[in-house]
Formats: C-alpha cells, sequence, structure tokens
C-alpha cells in the first residue's frame, strides 16, 4: 500500500474550515484514499473515503488532486469537538488499515 | 447507528494469565479485524478474519493470540500468556462485504479494550 506523508500539528480556530492535507504520491490506481479520526484513546473513527472523485457526506469533504498524488480533508465548520488526531490512510481492496502519525488538529475557541 | 461493542472496556491482568476480548460486530459485517495501540504510539493491525479463518496476520500475531467467532456473533481475541509489552488498547473493527474489485470494506471500529499487564 502507498505511503502518505501528513503535517504533525495544525491548529484551526473555531468555526473556520479545517483543511487537512496528505500526500500520497506513490498511489496506485485501484488504491483508495481514506480518512479516520482518534478522539484522544477512543476507537477510530471513519470519516470519509474516495478513489477519484472528490467526495462529501455530513462530516466532511474529499478533494482528490486529479493525479490522485495528494488530497485534502475539509471540516467546513470545525468545532472543539472535532480536536483529533486526523489519519489518511491510502489501501487496496481487503488490506488492512496502516495508521501513521496522523495529523494533530486542535481547534481553538 | 449501529456500532460495535467491546467487552470489557478495562481488563487488568497479571503476568501470564489469559485474557478474552470481546467484540459484538454490526450485525451484516462479515469482515473482523483486531488492531492494537500501545500507550503514545500508532495503531497497530494485528489480524483479520473472513469466513470463519484468518484472511491476514501481522508479525505482531504470534502463536499466543487467536481469534474466533464462537456462536456466530462475538468475535473474540483471546492471548493465551499474558506479557508485560501486550499491556495496550485492543480495538476491534468490522466490514461489510463490498462489490468486490469496485468498493473497500469500510471498517468501523469500536471503542476499545483497555489491557494492563502487571
Amino acid at each position: 500500500d502507498a505511503k502518505t506523508t501528513q503535517p504533525p500539528s495544525m491548529d484551526c480556530a473555531e468555526g473556520r474550515a479545517a483543511n487537512l492535507p496528505c500526500n500520497h504520491s506513490t498511489i496506485s490506481g485501484n488504491e483508495y484514499v481514506y480518512w479516520y479520526r482518534q478522539i484522544h484513546s477512543q476507537g477510530p473513527q471513519y470519516i470519509i473515503h474516495g478513489l477519484k472523485n472528490n467526495e462529501t457526506n455530513e462530516m466532511a469533504s474529499l478533494i482528490i488532486t486529479e493525479d490522485r498524488k495528494s488530497s485534502t480533508l475539509i471540516l467546513p465548520h470545525a468545532t472543539l469537538r472535532d480536536t483529533a488526531v486526523y489519519y489518511c490512510i491510502v489501501i487496496r481492496t481487503g488490506n488492512q488499515f496502516y495508521f501513521g502519525t496522523g495529523t494533530s488538529l486542535t481547534v481553538i475557541p | 447507528e449501529p456500532e460495535v461493542t467491546q467487552t470489557p472496556s478495562h481488563q487488568v491482568t497479571q503476568m501470564g494469565q489469559e485474557v478474552i476480548l470481546r467484540c459484538v460486530p454490526i450485525s451484516n459485517h462479515l469482515y473482523f479485524y483486531w488492531y492494537r495501540q500501545i500507550l503514545g504510539q500508532k495503531v497497530e493491525f494485528l489480524v483479520s478474519f473472513y469466513n470463519n479463518e484468518i484472511s491476514e496476520k501481522s508479525e505482531i500475531f504470534d502463536d499466543q493470540f487467536s481469534v474466533e467467532r464462537p456462536d456466530g456473533s462475538n468475535f473474540t481475541l483471546k492471548i493465551r500468556s499474558t506479557k508485560l509489552e501486550d499491556s495496550a488498547m485492543y480495538f476491534c473493527a468490522t466490514g461489510v462485504a463490498g462489490l468486490a474489485g469496485r468498493y473497500q470494506e469500510t471498517q468501523y471500529f469500536g471503542p476499545g479494550t483497555r489491557l494492563l499487564v502487571l
């Protein structure tokens, strides 16, 4: 599975959009981009995933570049409860998830 | 919204003892996973289970570990003789079967069991 690179930490003002980048320059055509988050020591929480097209759900939007070498997770209106570690994972069908160190997002009041 | 549940939430055991961690998957899910997270470290894959057999396992999942789905509902992780280094959060994850080759099986994680080996 392709390796991902994320900034170790980011801050975001409450109510503003949080844009979390992820580089996955070695991604191959059949690999999906997944985003999870982990609040404190809770179980990782699924956020969103995509293959080629941009995706949106009730939690977030996922923007994947045309060459698929990077993506951005957007939390449109960050709240204090969005403070968490966010993981970008690239995976082929059926493989286990490899969690890196992720991005620690702090939402500031 | 359906959730993965895990019991117990906390377990304290003596080194060398056996422990069984239990997971109740979301009802229509057919793929099962165990992960662990040592305090302050990454979430690590242990094993995946499908159709009553292990699909993949990591180097961590040695002979001390076993998994089973004894009654068709619960999914268990057994550690036969616990070591100090087995102290960690253990997460169960489950996934629904997607259309092969087209959809990924999104994994939904439980809240975890915190295991402390003394």
